[in-house]
């Protein structure tokens, strides 16, 4: 049992480059989310989907974008990279959007990103 | 102001010690309060949940919210060198499509 997969692990991109990360779930969970992570900021959520089709906005949405066509895949495209988008990015899913319901969110293992 | 507070530490402690973790909050809408723990270089995992107010205990680990202060607490009995991890709080509004996380809160269990 695979549960969130994350690819890559780390990458290092160059201003203005584009690139995909890469999300994958095999627990049939509805619920994907996306969440960058920076020292002293926690984790904050970057885009959702409830459902395959379906997706909308979070917190901090600007220069990302994503795309649900499976229920399994979640990926999260970087249109023009900044280095303020230098930080840990982490997929989730869960059962449901509430995060606290047969086990709450799995999260992978994280991609790090580092834009020069 | 952040929704959510949360000492960032480093919390240092001997093993056996009781561990106090605290958050503090502004959303008086909140209903869900979660605590998770994220090892290094790992995502992170749900450690126990409450709803609303009161105290959960699941072994060594209690949970306690007090909804009239803003306040969540998470306590540590006869900690151990694996519970060395970052610990993350956090919480969401009923119907809500997003958690709240704090900054975490990084322990080390000292042999």
């Amino acid at each position: 049992n695979a549960g969130v997969t994350q690819t890559p692990k780390f990458q290092v991109l160059k201003t203005g480059q584009s690139m995909t990360l890469q999300c994958a779930q095999d627990m049939n969970h509805e619920y994907m989310s996306w969440y960058r992570q920076d020292p002293g900021m926690g984790l904050r959520l970057i885009h959702y989907s409830v459902g395959a089709g379906i997706t909308d906005q979070g917190e901090v949405p600007n220069g990302y974008n994503v795309s649900r066509s499976t229920t399994e895949d979640f990926p999260l495209r970087l249109l023009s990279a900044a280095p303020s988008q230098t930080s840990v990015y982490f997929c989730a899913s869960s059962y449901s959007r509430t995060g606290t319901i047969n086990g709450g969110y799995t999260f992978g293992s994280g991609t790090r990103l580092t834009v020069v | 102001q952040k929704e959510v507070e949360q000492d960032p530490g480093p919390l240092s402690v001997p093993e056996g010690a009781i561990v106090s973790l605290n958050c503090t909050y502004s959303n008086s809408a909140f209903q869900y309060f979660m605590w998770y723990r994220q090892y290094s270089r790992k995502g992170p995992e749900l450690l126990m949940y409450t709803y609303s107010s009161g105290n959960k205990e699941d072994g060594r680990f209690t949970a306690q919210v007090d909804k009239s202060s803003k306040y969540i607490s998470l306590f540590i009995r006869d900690s151990q060198p694996s519970d060395s991890a970052t610990y993350l709080c956090a919480m969401e509004e009923t119907g809500a499509n997003n958690l709240f996380f704090g900054t975490g809160t990084r322990l080390t269990v000292i042999p």
